[in-house]
């Protein structure tokens, strides 16, 4: 079993929609939570960045984490054309280890 | 701007073939990484390093070798190119952690190498 689970897709959906990205984790030690939004043929870059549980809002993107779940997920209002990408999670335990553990991306397209 | 970038972008080489992929950063980070993106896998760590000196093994670091002379390069070499390593890599770098969080990875826009 991989440490982080994250169902690939694709996703489509039609632009204006609230879009839903989710990852299981089985490690207990993960403490912060990271999302990369990686466009075709370009290198991941980081979106958002959350710390233990709860919530992070940052524009149209708002980050969650349940650590009792062990799930997080990356919610995005009012998608756009420009957020058809592959997002990943990503996940490391205390600071100092800079080791970060990915899910496998999910592939999302906004259609418009 | 500071950068962080590799080469070559494209790569085709035979089975046994010794390869080596360039990453330079111009951020003077202290942390570089390397990881590979397969299909159904994501990304995964090869090798990384904290420091001039320093190298570490990562989750699939089998038949790959890094070594840091400098701040700014970590070459990756395939010893002996296998089919089983084709693939997109992707060379990272952060700034070593400040404040009891973990630094931003910032990714170069990876080398994609396939091996016949």
């Amino acid at each position: 079993q991989k440490e982080v689970e994250q169902d690939p897709g694709p996703l489509s959906v039609p632009e204006g929609a609230i879009v839903s990205l989710n990852c299981t984790y089985s490690n207990s030690a993960f403490q912060y939570f990271m999302w990369y939004r990686q466009y075709s043929r370009k290198g991941p870059e980081l979106l958002m960045y959350t710390y233990s549980s709860g919530n992070k809002e940052d524009g149209r993107f708002t980050a969650q984490v349940d650590k009792s779940s062990k799930y997080i997920s990356l919610f995005i209002r009012d998608s756009q054309p420009s957020d058809s990408a592959t997002y990943l999670c990503a996940m490391t335990t205390n600071f100092g280890n800079e080791k970060l553990t990915f899910g496998t991306g999910t592939r999302l397209t906004i259609i418009p | 701007d500071a950068e962080i970038t590799q080469s070559p972008r494209h790569k085709i080489t035979e089975t046994g073939r010794q390869v080596t992929l360039a990453c330079h950063q111009t951020w003077n980070h202290n942390n570089m990484f390397w990881y590979r993106q397969d299909l159904g896998h994501g990304l995964r760590l090869i090798h990384y390093s904290y420091g001039v000196q320093d190298t570490n093994k990562g989750e699939v670091s089998d038949g790959y070798s890094v070594s840091r002379s400098n701040t700014e390069d970590l070459p990756l070499t395939l010893e002996s190119a296998a089919s089983s390593q084709t693939s997109v890599y992707f060379c990272a770098s952060s700034e070593s952690p400040r404040g009891g969080v973990p630094e931003t990875q910032y990714f170069g826009p990876g080398t994609r190498l396939l091996v016949l």
